[in-house]
């Protein structure tokens, strides 16, 4: 099986700038989680799908848009772009029912 | 709310000792899981471990054993045998125990260096 694939892996935007992150789960997980990792804060939940149906969310600004497809594919955006967005953003899935999440690379978005 | 705590921000080892990572976690919950995860440069979270706080018997995967102090809130990772490619950042991580709540919580993380 192959793992939890996000693209790309490394972005640069401008201020102000939108993006959108992608993150394809393990065949077969139906629930896909996003974080947010930055050095001074750690990693932080933004939130969780499963089925379409955004199950729980995280304390994140309106600028921060998400959704998930019917392949459970998941989809990130994040528009008018602030230096403060500059992190690590990891992607994760799971069965339901599981109890482990599995982890992909990430994507490494820089603000300038 | 649910916090974990990770005291140790850096830790070291000569190769092919033990270490013990130290985690505290705050809780009015009763069923929950607790996880260490491995990031090593590659940046991938890798799950090492992990406890479900119904079970008393302290979960081990080959090298790597936790020790469970529910009352104390505590899940401490011991690595034996450290090996180089164990040089990693480690965290402990939190997840309360209903099938709808996805939502990990995590430490600051420990960065651990083996040395050879």
């Amino acid at each position: 099986k192959a793992g939890v694939t996000q693209t790309p892996r490394y972005l640069i935007k401008t201020r102000g700038q939108q993006v959108t992150l992608s993150c394809s789960p393990i065949s077969g997980h139906r629930s896909v989680s996003w974080y947010q990792q930055t050095p001074g804060q750690g990693l932080q939940f933004l939130f969780e799908y499963f089925s379409e149906t955004q199950r729980n969310k995280g304390n994140f600004p309106g600028r921060f848009s998400r959704r998930q497809f019917s392949n459970s594919r998941s989809e990130m955006n994040v528009s008018t772009l602030e230096l403060g967005d500059s992190a690590l953003y990891l992607c994760a899935s799971r069965e339901e029912g599981a109890i482990g999440y599995t982890f992909g690379s990430g994507t490494r978005l820089t603000v300038v | 709310a649910q916090t974990v705590t990770q005291s140790q921000p850096e830790m070291s080892v000569q190769e092919a000792e033990t270490v013990t990572l130290s985690c505290t976690y705050d809780t009015s919950e009763n069923n929950y899981y607790l996880f260490w995860y491995k990031q090593p440069p590659s940046r991938q979270m890798i799950l090492v471990i992990r406890q479900e706080a119904y079970k008393q018997q302290n979960a081990t995967e080959n090298r790597f054993s936790v020790n469970f102090q529910k009352a104390a809130k505590s899940f401490s990772l011991k690595i034996s045998d450290s090996q180089l490619g164990d040089t990693a950042m480690y965290f402990c991580a939190f997840m309360l125990g209903s099938s709808n709540t996805g939502k990990l919580i995590f430490g600051q993380g420990t960065t651990l260096q083996v040395k050879p």
